[in-house]
């Protein structure tokens, strides 16, 4: 079993739909949890970073995180056909924080 | 400012050759990584550089892969006896610090095909 489970799509919907990505986790040490967005032939950029438990808001995107669960998800609300990227979650422990972990990432479509 | 930059941005080599990969980390940033990111899967752990030193290397696959940072900034993926198993984009990444609490700016990478 993987450390980090994230369901790899592709997942596709209309341009202004609420989108909710998410990924499961293993190693209840993680404390620092990240969404990445990659584009094709892209190097994967920081969206989103929280630290513990709780909701984030930045614009569109919210980032929540259970630990409880061992639950992490993205929302991103009036998607746009600009958010077509690869989505990527990521997570590190607080002791070191040099091995940053990955999910296998989701394939997101936004219709116009 | 400028972003972390790799070059080359494609490499095509033969079964066997030796290959160099390079990476220029963000001004300032003393913790240098390298991840390496196969087709629709996410970018997998191989070295973390704090300054000149490897910190942890214990995601390097076997000993044809080494990687080197001499002067804390500029740092080289080295892989001998080039495998078709290598070919795969290599990622390298950059934090201000090397801890938890800062995260990584990664660079475009490099796509490595081994024919």
């Amino acid at each position: 079993q993987k450390e980090v489970e994230q369901d790899p799509g592709p997942l596709s919907v209309p341009e202004g739909a609420i989108v909710s990505l998410n990924c499961t986790y293993s190693n209840s040490a993680f404390q620092y949890f990240m969404w990445y967005r990659q584009y094709s032939r892209k190097g994967p950029e920081l969206l989103m970073y929280t630290y513990s438990s709780g909701n984030k808001e930045d614009g569109r995107f919210t980032a929540q995180v259970d630990k409880s669960s061992k639950y992490i998800s993205l929302f991103i609300r009036d998607s746009q056909p600009s958010d077509s990227a690869t989505y990527l979650c990521a997570m590190t422990t607080n002791t070191g924080g040099f091995k940053t972990i990955f999910g296998a990432g989701t394939r997101l479509f936004v219709k116009a | 400012g400028a972003g972390v930059s790799q070059t080359p941005s494609n490499k095509v080599t033969e079964k066997g050759k030796y290959v160099e990969l390079r990476c220029d980390p963000i001004s300032g940033h003393t913790a240098l990584y390298w991840y390496r990111q196969s087709l629709g899967q996410g970018p997998e752990f191989l070295i973390y550089f704090q300054g000149t030193g490897a910190a942890d290397d214990s995601g390097l696959p076997n000993d044809r892969f080494f990687a080197v940072r001499p002067e804390g900034s500029v740092s080289t993926l080295k892989i001998q006896r080039t495998e078709r198993g290598d070919s795969a984009v290599y990622l390298c990444a950059s934090s201000l610090r090397g801890q938890s609490n800062s995260p990584l700016h990664f660079g475009n990478g490099t796509r490595l095909t081994v024919t």
